[in-house]
């Protein structure tokens, strides 16, 4: 039974670089399988952020694309995200999921998920 | 904006049939997944595919599609169905993914 569970500071100043990691364990990041992180607002809707595959390849949210980086780390069995240059509007709930995506795409199982506050 | 559009709110009756729409022009090309998000937990699948449930998922929960428009059917509603229901598939360049808006579901 894969579980994913991310960890990173839950408190980032404005202007900075969030960082999280997802680290995945019951089955290998190398598995056939892309990786993605989706965040919540509080109170709002969900927002695809973007996906990686253990090859490297990445796609983002064209909305994000210029202040996100997702990155996987295979010797340690985890994927990470890094987003710059933060304001509020970034304040969220940030969830790792695993991506099932043969030609249509599901998101089974989720972290729990980590809030990250954008203050000063 | 969302790519993908639910309708804010649905209720419906105890033990009665309640359905929650997605429309998009990607789900002409694509089948729309379906989560359960209930206050303070991680989303859930509920249904992926055409109409496949995970292992788990009660089968009072099934998925339609036809044209532009994904469906998420429960089939004699319960109490503990009440939720937030989002769907997801990829956009119209097939390059990304996108979620819908959410719809709260209210049992009554």
């Amino acid at each position: 039974q894969v579980q994913l569970q991310e960890s990173g500071p839950g408190l980032v100043k404005p202007s900075g670089t969030l960082s999280l990691t997802c680290a995945v364990s019951g089955g290998s990041i190398s598995s056939s399988f892309w990786w993605s992180w989706v965040r919540q607002p509080p109170g709002k809707g969900l927002e695809w952020i973007g996906e990686i595959y253990h090859s490297g390849s990445t796609n983002y949210n064209p909305s994000l694309k210029s202040r996100v980086t997702i990155s996987v780390d295979k010797s340690k069995n985890q994927f990470s995200l890094k987003l710059t240059s933060v304001t509020a509007a970034d304040t969220a709930m940030y969830y790792c999921a695993r991506e099932i995506a043969p030609q249509d795409n599901w998101f089974d199982p989720w972290g729990q998920g980590i809030l990250v506050t954008v203050s000063s | 904006s969302s790519e993908l559009t639910q309708d804010p709110a649905v209720s419906v009756a105890l033990g009665q049939t309640g359905r929650i729409t997605c429309q998009g022009d990607s789900l002409r090309n694509y089948y729309a997944s379906w989560y359960q998000q209930k206050p303070g937990q991680a989303p859930v699948l509920v249904i992926y595919g055409k109409t496949n449930r995970p292992s788990g998922i009660p089968d009072r929960f099934s998925g339609s599609s036809s044209g532009n428009t994904a469906s998420l059917i429960i089939t004699g509603a319960q109490a503990e169905d009440e939720a937030d229901y989002y769907c997801n598939s990829r956009d119209s360049s097939g390059n990304h993914l996108v979620f819908g808006g959410g719809t709260k579901l209210t049992v009554l």
